[in-house]
């Protein structure tokens, strides 16, 4: 069945430094990627996704490519805020199926 | 739009009462999620409705869970008897039809969640 492995957390960073979110996949057919980010007392909300492959999610300075040939989507950011603390989660869902499968989440700590 | 709409936000209750969770999706969206989040399980899925119809109800953890949606704009879960371990952060999310956009999985919107505590 599909799956999706995330890099565990927590990842605590300094403001302005470089993020990465690792996040890789198994699916038997063509999904599509995303990337949703909870902040603290909230519902999730999409940040960023891509629908086929060498496509590019881009958001609020956060990048992710799909990857077929590593079936990756791995989450980058230049520069970080203390905004951006919170939790994100990677998530895929098959072509003609609205279901998602989600990762476990990576909880981010930016420190001034 | 209002977004996802859910209510209460938060519920505490005793053992062995009867919880009813409410959710408003957003109008025109024809498919209709609840989820699960815990800390130790982390985000589950526990039914998904498409038009009203329950499509898959393979994640309810058990009898005591049960969803309907009498209408397009209105959801309930219902948690009879509640017990201390159905303490969790309930999400109700919709989506439009993804056969709209191509076949592809459209964007499930969130609603803010009710906070369920059962002592």
């Amino acid at each position: 069945g599909d799956s999706v492995t995330q890099m565990e957390g927590p990842v605590t960073l300094s403001e302005e430094a470089f993020l990465t979110i690792n996040c890789t996949y198994t699916a038997t057919g063509y999904p599509s990627l995303f990337w949703y980010v909870q902040y603290p007392g909230e519902g999730l909300q999409l940040l960023l996704k891509a629908t086929k492959a060498d496509d590019k999610g881009s958001n609020k300075g956060f990048e992710a490519t799909y990857r077929k040939e590593t079936t990756s989507f791995h989450l980058e950011k230049g520069s970080v805020q203390v905004s951006d603390s919170a939790v994100y989660f990677c998530a895929l869902g098959d072509f003609g199926n609205e279901k998602l499968t989600f990762g476990t989440g990576t909880r981010l700590t930016i420190i001034p | 739009d209002a977004g996802v709409i859910q209510s209460p936000r938060h519920e505490v209750t005793e053992m062995g009462q009867e919880v009813t969770l409410r959710c408003k999706p957003i109008s025109g969206h024809d498919y209709l999620f609840w989820y699960r989040q815990t800390m130790m399980r982390g985000l589950e899925l526990l039914i998904y409705f498409n038009n009203n119809v329950p499509i898959d109800d393979s994640g309810m953890p058990e009898d005591r869970f049960s969803a309907k949606m009498p209408n397009a704009s209105f959801s309930t879960l219902k948690i009879q008897p509640s017990e201390p371990r159905d303490s969790a952060v309930y999400f109700c999310a919709s989506t439009p039809n993804g056969a709209t956009s191509g076949g592809h999985t459209d964007t499930q919107y969130f609603g803010p969640g009710t906070r369920l505590t059962v002592l």
